[in-house]
């Protein structure tokens, strides 16, 4: 079945050092594929999305671009803010899922100042 | 207000209870979602509905069971409640195939 790996946080990071979240996908077919942020006490909320391949989502600095040919997904920011600090999720929905919505572990995002 | 809303918030019950989270929605969404959410293990599929006629299990559907009452709301049951069922439980929304996920803010349960 459609699965989603993410990196194992926690990442640690100083304010404005470049953050890389890597994220990789199994699906038969062609999925959509999404990043997710969850702040402390809150639900989750879309950060950027991509729906065919070669597509970059962007959004709040952060930047994902699909990649078809290594099933790959990944979340960068240039530089990162405290206030990033948090839990992002990689996730996607696909055809042969039933366009179900699939997430990773996430991954815990701490910025120090 | 919220378009996703959860009640309640925080639940503390106990082993063998009987216990309802719900969940309305004002997006007009077809598509309703409950998961679950344990440290490490990130978000699982507990139930889903693409319509109100429509229930479908998801990964971990042993122990729960839904009520799809309307368009507008989804309810999550724990028939006898049991501590490792203590988690974060999330509904969600979306509108069509391969969109955006709408969530509500989350129910903490615990149970002792």
């Amino acid at each position: 079945g459609d699965s989603v790996t993410q990196m194992e946080g926690p990442v640690t990071l100083s304010e404005e050092a470049f953050l890389t979240i890597n994220c990789t996908y199994t699906a038969t077919g062609y999925p959509s594929l999404f990043w997710y942020v969850q702040y402390p006490g809150e639900g989750l909320q879309l950060l950027l999305k991509a729906t065919k391949a070669d597509d970059k989502g962007s959004n709040k600095g952060f930047e994902a671009t699909y990649r078809k040919e290594t099933t790959s997904f990944h979340l960068e920011k240039g530089s990162v803010q405290v206030s990033d600090s948090a839990v992002y999720f990689c996730a996607l929905s696909d055809r042969t899922g039933g366009f179900k919505t699939i997430f990773g572990a996430g991954t815990r995002l701490f910025v120090k100042a | 207000d919220a378009d996703v809303t959860q009640t309640p918030r925080n639940r503390i019950t106990k082993t063998g209870k009987r216990i309802m989270l719900e969940c309305s929605q004002t997006k007009g969404h077809d598509r309703m979602y409950w998961y679950r959410q344990d440290p490490g293990l990130g978000l699982r599929l507990i139930y889903y509905s693409f319509d109100v006629k429509d229930i479908n299990k998801g990964e971990i559907s042993d122990g729960y069971s839904v009520s799809r009452q309307a368009q507008a709301k989804f309810s999550l049951s724990l028939e006898s409640a049991i501590p490792n069922q203590t988690a974060l439980y999330f509904c969600a929304t979306q509108e069509t195939s391969g969109t955006e996920a709408f969530f509500g803010q989350g129910t903490r349960l615990t149970v002792v």
